[in-house]
């Protein structure tokens, strides 16, 4: 079975402090993992994914396979930072996103 | 970048009365369109995935006699929520994935249609 792990409801950090925001998943295959954000009174949108190894607004994300995670971290946290993170997981083949249940990342100035 | 949007944004009605929201890729076509329904604080679960021009297909325990998905073109599906009760109130939100394409695996997303049942 497919499932994604996010262990934090809640996340509160200082502007300018490092934050993780951790991910863990199920999943017998290769998947695609995810991060997506919810800005406030905005839709859901893609912030990064694992396959493209790239850094979007300082966020990077690396899929560890031994440890099935996938964290999302930023070295110095902005104000703007502050949103709804979800992670999610596609399965090899597969058209649907699995989604974990959201951390709530709030940064305070 | 690609913009999904929904109609309505929210709505109120009896409870017995059908609804129907549209969701729509305004500037791209999409083979493959997504329905999700969120609770409050809560995360999205996957209702249905919809085909152009095939049946969707349920998640489990989703009812697909109250919950009608019609996928007529490659820019619209619609989710038809019939006779609606109390709790089929929530956030229903879909997803339009790109034909083809350098996004080939990325779902955009609407803004999402409140619905609450009297």
């Amino acid at each position: 079975a497919q499932r994604v792990t996010q262990p934090e409801k809640l996340l509160s950090v200082f502007k300018g402090a490092p934050v993780e925001l951790k991910c863990n998943y199920s999943y017998s295959g290769s998947p695609e993992l995810f991060w997506y954000v919810q800005y406030s009174r905005q839709r859901l949108q893609l912030l990064l994914r694992h396959i493209s190894r790239e850094s979007i607004k300082g966020f990077t994300a690396d899929l560890n396979k031994g440890e099935t995670s996938f964290h999302l971290k930023k070295p110095f946290a902005q104000e703007e930072d502050s949103a709804m993170y979800y992670c999610a997981l596609k399965g090899q083949g597969a058209q649907k996103l699995v989604f974990g249940q959201g951390t709530r990342l709030t940064i305070n100035p | 970048g690609a913009v999904v949007s929904q109609h309505p944004s929210w709505v109120i009605c009896k409870s017995g009365t059908s609804v129907k929201i549209e969701c729509r890729s305004l500037d791209f076509q999409a083979t493959t369109m997504f329905w999700y329904r969120q609770f409050p604080k809560q995360s999205l679960m996957l209702m249905a995935t919809s085909n152009e021009g095939s049946k969707a297909t349920y998640e489990q325990g989703v009812e697909k006699d109250k919950f009608l998905i019609n996928h007529a073109s490659l820019t619209l599906s619609t989710l038809t929520v019939t006779s609606a009760h109390p709790e089929d109130s929530s956030f229903y939100i879909c997803s339009a994935r790109l034909a083809g394409g350098p996004g080939l695996h990325e779902q955009f997303f609407g803004p999402g249609t409140r619905l609450t049942v009297l």
